[in-house]
């Protein structure tokens, strides 16, 4: 079993629909969790970062960590075309690590004007 | 792309031949990471370094190895390479200061095809 599971999609939604992106997680000393945005030929960056359990909000962005399930959400809300893009979730555990993260493969979301 | 810069952005090679890829950071950061990363594996770290001369293996570390003689740069070393390690490769800073204590910044990548 891999540390990280995401479902690779493709996932295609229509413009103004709401996006739920998922993974799962098997390492319980996981303590940080990151959603980045990759476009396409582009490097990853980051959109969302939480630390431990609970929500986080940024504008049409909500990540959710679930620490009892190892179980983390990404939701974009209003989904734009702009919005389209491989989404990857990253996970790692205390800064002891030399701040290693550990991916997900990712998930390619297209939203169709 | 936060003050890294990758070269070569683009490299195509044949079998058996070394490859030096270069991560060049303006921000005097400790950590520097590579990561490749391909179709149904996501990003796979290679080898990391937290200081100069101080290196680690990553989980995919085989048939590469790493330098950092100085804070600035990063190179990845391929000495033989092979068809397998056509990738494309992403640099990676830790900014070891203020807030997001666990984020990695990442270069615009180097995209590498071994014949």
């Amino acid at each position: 079993q891999k540390e990280v599971e995401q479902d690779p999609g493709p996932l295609s939604v229509p413009e103004g629909a709401i996006v739920s992106l998922n993974c799962t997680y098997s390492n319980s000393a996981f303590q940080y969790f990151m959603w980045y945005r990759q476009y396409s030929r582009k490097g990853p960056e980051l959109l969302m970062y939480t630390y431990s359990s609970g929500n986080k909000e940024d504008g049409r962005f909500t990540a959710q960590v679930d620490k009892s399930s190892k179980y983390i959400s990404l939701f974009i809300r209003d989904s734009q075309p702009s919005d389209s893009a491989t989404y990857l979730c990253a996970m790692s555990d205390r800064g002891g690590s030399n701040y290693k993260l550990t991916f997900g493969k990712g998930t390619l979301l297209t939203v169709n004007p | 792309d936060a003050g890294i810069t990758q070269s070569p952005r683009h490299k195509v090679t044949e079998t058996g031949t070394p490859v030096t890829l270069r991560c060049h950071q303006t921000e005097n950061h400790r950590y520097m990471y590579w990561y490749r990363q391909d179709p149904g594996h996501g990003l796979r770290l290679i080898h990391y370094s937290y200081g100069v001369k101080d290196t680690d293996k990553g989980e995919v570390s085989d048939g590469y190895s790493v330098s950092r003689s100085k804070t600035e740069d990063f190179l990845l070393t391929l000495e033989s390479a092979t068809s397998s390690q056509t990738s494309v490769y992403f640099c990676a800073i830790h900014p070891s200061s203020g807030s997001g204590a666990n984020v990695l910044t990442f270069g615009a990548g180097s995209r590498l095809t071994v014949l």
